[in-house]
């Protein structure tokens, strides 16, 4: 089966760390994605990791995997306004050409 | 900058009026995809192109048809707009290779049906 879930709002004061979490049901997915959608944008890919690493560090963003329980996250330090946005988590589903599934996404707040 | 480019933007139609919604790329990407996304979803992906060959999701209703003309071009068509297609339609484009699937979208065409 092909099931991606997000919690689907988090609210986080401007400076601290932020993090949003994933499952994924496919346990033959190669990768495992983040995308970010601003108001009125599409989605822009922020990072993505391979299925045999467990972690991946890109400046203030850090990309945790276990693959043993299916989780993913996605820590944002330093939460700054500009991080307002929908996180969407996404794997590559093997049973399809590079097919992405995306979870539903998290709506991301960031208040003073 | 090379890019995906959506058009238009907005579109309104009525119950049951065809529409098609297009999407131009730069990138030279041979494959194209289209989602729909739908309020609080998950983006949906409807059918995509591999070069001229076209794949349709299983559960994509035949309402919905598309188009490659060229490299370049992909057009969404509508044939009888309900009230539940009302959503905003993404494309996005890869290139073939193998490694990470990475998806260039462009900023989606939001539909209303009246």
């Amino acid at each position: 089966g092909e099931d991606v879930e997000q919690s689907l709002f988090l609210s986080v004061r401007e400076g601290d760390s932020s993090v949003i979490n994933c499952t994924y049901t496919d346990s033959s997915s190669t990768y495992l994605y983040w995308y970010k959608q601003e108001p009125g944008a599409g989605l822009q890919l922020l990072t993505y990791i391979f299925s045999n690493m467990d972690m991946k560090q890109d400046q203030r963003l850090t990309v945790l995997l276990n693959k043993k329980d299916k989780h993913l996250s996605l820590r944002i330090a330093d939460t700054q306004t500009g991080d307002s946005a929908i996180y969407f988590c996404a794997e590559t589903f093997s049973g399809g050409y590079n097919k992405l599934i995306f979870g539903a996404g998290t709506r991301l707040a960031v208040h003073p | 900058d090379a890019m995906v480019i959506q058009n238009p933007r907005y579109q309104v139609t009525q119950f049951g009026k065809p529409v098609t919604l297009s999407c131009s790329q730069t990138l030279n990407h041979n494959v194209m995809y289209w989602y729909q996304q739908k309020s609080s979803q998950a983006p949906k992906l409807l059918f995509h192109y591999y070069d001229k060959d076209f794949n349709n999701e299983a559960d994509t209703p035949d309402n919905f048809q598309s188009r490659r003309p060229n490299t370049s071009f992909c057009f969404l068509d509508i044939r009888s707009p309900g009230l539940g297609d009302a959503a905003m339609y993404l494309c996005a484009t890869s290139r073939a290779i193998q490694g990470a699937n990475v998806l260039t979208f462009g900023a989606g065409s939001r539909l209303t049906v009246l």
